[in-house]
C-alpha cells in the first residue's frame, strides 16, 4: 500500500536559519507531489508542485524552495527563514491521470522566533 | 478564476443532529472533488472522493453530493457525536495542466454531548 512519510513533525526555528523539510512516498512510482502551507487562520495554499525528478513548479513568489532529488523524494528549503514562513506544511502525492485524489502526509509545524 | 468557497465557517450543534456542510466552485470543469477531515495540528484525511461523473458517495454516516453545473457539493453528517469535531476541508481538481487541487477555507465543526 501507499504511504507518505513527512518529518519532522514539528521545528522550531530562529529568523535567518536555514530549513530543510523532507518527504518520502511509498508504494507507487512516478507520483505528483506537492507541498502546501496553511498559515494561522488561513485555508490550505499550494506552494510547489512536481511532476517529475529535478521538474519544480512554484505557485507563489515567497523564500522558501523545493527539491526532488529522487522520484519519491520532495524537499522543502529555505536558506534564511523569515517570521512569515511560519506555518503548517503539508506534503501530497496523486498519481498522474488517474482519479484516485490527493493523500497528504500528517504535516510539519514549523515556528520561525 | 478558479476559487473554492464553504460555508458555514463555523457550525456548533448538539449531539445527534443531521448537518449540512456547503461548498460551492466557480468552475464546473473538474476533474474531482474531495472531501477531507483535519483535526487540530494534523494533518489531512481523506473522507469522500467523488469523480467529476458521479453525483454522490458515501461511506458510514457521511454522503457528499456533487451538482456540477450549479458548481455545488455538499456534505450531509448524519447522527452527529462529539468525535465528529474537526475542520471539514472542500478541495476541488480542476481539469487541465497537471489536476491542481484548490481547497476551500474549511467549516469548523463542534459537536457537542
Amino acid at each position: 500500500s501507499q504511504t507518505i512519510h513527512q518529518w519532522p513533525a514539528t521545528l522550531v526555528q530562529p529568523v535567518g536559519s536555514p530549513l530543510s523539510l523532507e518527504c518520502t512516498v511509498e508504494g507507487t512510482s512516478n507520483p505528483n507531489l506537492y507541498w502546501y502551507r496553511q498559515a494561522a487562520g488561513r485555508g490550505l495554499q499550494l506552494l510547489f508542485y512536481s511532476v517529475g525528478i529535478g521538474q519544480i513548479s512554484s505557485e507563489v513568489p515567497q523564500n522558501l524552495s523545493a527539491s526532488r532529488p529522487q522520484d519519491r523524494q520532495f524537499i522543502l528549503s529555505s536558506k534564511k527563514l523569515l517570521l512569515s514562513d511560519s506555518g503548517f506544511y503539508l506534503c501530497a502525492w496523486s498519481v498522474p491521470g488517474s482519479n484516485y485524489g490527493y493523500t497528504f502526509g500528517s504535516g510539519t509545524r514549523l515556528t520561525v522566533v | 478564476k478558479q476559487e473554492v468557497t464553504q460555508i458555514p465557517a463555523a457550525l456548533s450543534v448538539p449531539e445527534g443532529e443531521n448537518l449540512v456542510l456547503n461548498c460551492s466552485f466557480t468552475d464546473s470543469a473538474i476533474y474531482n472533488l474531495q472531501w477531507f477531515r483535519q483535526d487540530p495540528g494534523k494533518g489531512l484525511t481523506s473522507l469522500l472522493l467523488i469523480q467529476s461523473s458521479q453525483r454522490e458517495q458515501t461511506s458510514g454516516r457521511l454522503n457528499a453530493s456533487l451538482d456540477k453545473s450549479s458548481g455545488r457539493s455538499t456534505l450531509y453528517i448524519a447522527a452527529s457525536q462529539p468525535g465528529d469535531s474537526a475542520t471539514y476541508l472542500c478541495a476541488v481538481t480542476f481539469s487541465g495542466g497537471y489536476n491542481k487541487l484548490i481547497f476551500g477555507a474549511g467549516t469548523r465543526l463542534a459537536v457537542h454531548p
